[in-house]
């Protein structure tokens, strides 16, 4: 079955460490993206590719650091520089940037103490 | 301020009964989509309607667009326990806006057996 594979669902990281989260998709979707989803509120978008090698920074991108090696892949690392990073992150992908459908992977919840 | 603004934020009703979400944005628009999620899981794309549809149809969802009040709706018709979830509207800017995908903060219903 195609789909999206965020890992791992639950992850717990003590605050000044990086962590990285990981987002895998065999839809042979060229764009994909990472948003950050926060009790009672809609998503932010926090990264995007279009396409292998290339990344832009959404709306929130300070703190996050993506890149973009094979089609499948996307991860997102959380650096120590995000304020707050305890969220529910969601990667997500389409055929195309600019208006397709996203397909959206089951989310990891991080939380950072 | 948000692009996509959803109305009501919470919605309990009883199964049977139909569940009415509306949602408005600011700008001009591509398309709009509807997204419904889960607790605790990713978004599944529901419908998308182009800016220069007025109304589409899928199954027992019937969503409405009003470009010149900016506003979308979501008609749910004979809900069923199964439709709890949270819904939300996501707007499709043009390309030459940056092609993004907005989303709102989402409207949370709850279908009673």
């Amino acid at each position: 079955d195609g789909g999206i594979t965020q890992s791992p669902k639950y992850l717990f990281r003590k605050e000044g460490q990086n962590v990285t989260l990981s987002c895998e998709q065999n839809l042979n979707h060229d764009a994909m993206y990472w948003y950050r989803q926060d009790p009672g509120q809609g998503l932010r978008l926090i990264y995007y590719s279009q396409i292998v090698n290339d990344f832009q920074k959404g709306d929130i991108a300070e703190g996050y650091s993506v890149s973009r090696e094979k089609k499948e892949s996307f991860p997102l690392t959380v650096t120590s520089a995000q304020k707050n990073p305890t969220a529910f992150y969601l990667c997500a992908s389409s055929i195309e940037q600019g208006g397709s459908p996203l397909h959206f992977g089951n989310g990891t919840r991080l939380t950072v103490t | 301020s948000q692009q996509g603004e959803e109305d009501p934020q919470a919605l309990s009703i009883q199964e049977g009964e139909n569940a009415t979400m509306n949602c408005s944005y600011k700008t001009s628009i591509n398309n709009l989509q509807w997204y419904r999620q889960n607790s605790g899981r990713g978004l599944v794309h529901l419908i998308l309607i182009r800016s220069n549809e007025r109304e589409k149809h899928s199954g027992r969802l019937r969503v409405t667009l009003d470009t010149s009040k900016k506003s979308s709706s979501l008609l749910i018709t004979a809900s069923r326990a199964a439709d709890t979830a949270s819904y939300f509207c996501a707007t499709a800017l043009f390309y030459n806006q940056g092609g993004k995908l907005i989303f709102g903060q989402g409207t949370e219903l709850s279908v009673k057996p």
